[in-house]
């Protein structure tokens, strides 16, 4: 069963550009984590947000979680090169359960 | 500190055959998973370990088995493997102890299955 849908499934754009990449799901999650994963290698860990309507931004990523906890989006300013990457998002309960989406193939062209 | 360990980092079978994957955490986390990622599916939890001597079922436990051998050593293994095992694992760890979940992911093992 998906619980998280992510959108676009890929996406590619130029140096500099901005972009948003969303996370829906119609289930309540008491966390939501955002990692990005590079080609043969695992994914790492960006951001965790547990309020709902909270804003966290690492450097030129910006990410939200939704006032009623059950959507993230991530928004990439100015993307670069090494931006390019798999970007998951995860969902998790009080339990000891996480739930990906699909993920989102992100190229930053230079 | 390693992190999460996962080994062999690439093995190819034949249908039939059997292995186990090994995966260490050096950072004292009660719970610890077993993940596959296949392409335009995401990662799909296998098994999960809450803490020290238990083991749960995820979303495709099928064809696997598991065992929490200590606090730091997770191992996934396929007893008769299938092609349909073709894929990339995950082991994770996390501390759930906290007020909320964060996992931290090995490096993964490419398996083949012919």
């Amino acid at each position: 069963t998906q619980l998280l849908e992510q959108s676009p499934q890929f996406l590619s754009i130029q140096e500099g550009e901005n972009l948003t990449v969303y996370c829906n799901s119609s289930s309540v999650f008491s966390s939501l984590q955002w990692y990005r994963q590079e080609p043969g290698e695992g994914p790492v860990l960006l951001v965790t947000v547990v309020t709902g309507g909270e804003v966290k931004k690492l450097k030129r990523l910006t990410f939200q979680f939704g006032d009623a906890r059950k959507d993230s989006s991530l928004h990439i300013t100015a993307a670069q090169p090494g931006d390019t990457g798999l970007y998951l998002c995860a969902g998790s309960n009080t339990g000891n359960q996480f739930y990906f989406g699909t993920g989102t193939s992100l190229t930053v062209i230079p | 500190n390693a992190g999460v360990t996962q080994t062999p980092k690439f093995q190819v079978l034949k249908t039939g055959q059997s292995m186990t994957l090994q995966c260490a955490q050096d950072m004292n986390h009660n719970s610890m998973y077993w993940y596959r990622q296949d392409p335009g599916m995401g990662l799909r939890l296998i098994y999960y370990s809450a803490s020290e001597g238990t083991t749960d079922k995820g979303e495709v436990p099928n064809g696997y088995n598991v065992s929490r051998l200590n606090k730091r050593e997770f191992s996934l293994r396929l007893e008769s493997a299938a092609p349909s095992q073709t894929s990339v694992y995950f082991c994770a760890s996390s501390d759930a102890s906290g007020s909320y979940n964060e996992q931290f992911f090995g490096p993964g093992t490419r398996l083949t299955v012919l």
